[in-house]
């Protein structure tokens, strides 16, 4: 089924260990997301990209890295987790830009001790 | 700075009855509205949306209201059924989304 995949569905990281999420869309979806969501916080913006080989800073960028080296993939860096980090990550892709549905993947539960 | 309130947090409703979700934003150019609904362990998904120039849009048992003079739009959601509850999230965009911060539906049997 057409959507996107995210892999892994959970992880344990120690403080201070490096991990990547990976982000697939198989719509051929210009427009890619990276959104943490925390307890009373809601969906708060990490990262984005608006096309192959682009990327910019969303809400809450610190401690993260991404890249956009091909149009169906968008990675998510922690170079050095903190707990701070602990939380479900979530990616998603859209058609276009602000005023279409996004597409969700079904998250990764990252721990951080 | 942009914001979208959205309330109540939690809400519980007897089956068979309906519920509203509300929510307000700040950027009167926001143009788009969507509301998504996440079930436990799975990802957000879209349920319905609507855009600036539409007051109202009707998809079955659910329903969108938007009043951009007051800035604030509303999902309803009637004849509620077990498989209802999940938490629903509205959203405002002009060009990233701003989310409002949930509301966890629950419907009694």
């Amino acid at each position: 089924n057409a959507g996107v995949t995210q892999t892994p569905k959970f992880r344990v990281l120690k403080t201070g260990q490096s991990m990547t999420l990976l982000c697939a869309q198989d719509m051929n979806h210009e427009y890619m997301y990276w959104y943490r969501q925390d307890p009373g916080m809601g969906l708060r913006l990490i990262h984005y990209s608006v096309g192959e080989g682009t990327t910019a800073k969303g809400e809450v960028p610190d401690g993260y890295n991404v890249s956009r080296l091909k149009k169906q993939n968008f990675l998510l860096g922690l170079e050095s987790a903190a707990p701070s980090q602990t939380s479900v990550y979530f990616c998603a892709s859209s058609y276009s830009w602000g005023n279409y549905g996004y597409t969700f993947g079904s998250g990764t539960r990252l721990t951080v001790v | 700075g942009e914001n979208v309130e959205q309330h109540p947090s939690t809400l519980s409703v007897q089956e068979g009855d309906s519920a509203v979700i509300k929510c307000t934003y700040s950027d009167s150019a926001s143009n788009y509205f969507p509301w998504y609904k996440q079930e436990l362990g799975k990802g957000p998904q879209l349920i319905i949306d609507i855009r600036s120039n539409v007051g109202e849009k009707k998809d079955q048992r659910i329903a969108v209201t938007l009043n951009k003079t007051a800035k604030h739009f509303s999902l309803h959601i009637t004849e509620t059924q077990p498989e209802d509850s999940a938490v629903y999230f509205c959203a405002a965009s002009i060009s990233k989304y701003i989310f409002g911060t949930g509301t966890r539906l629950k419907v009694l049997a």
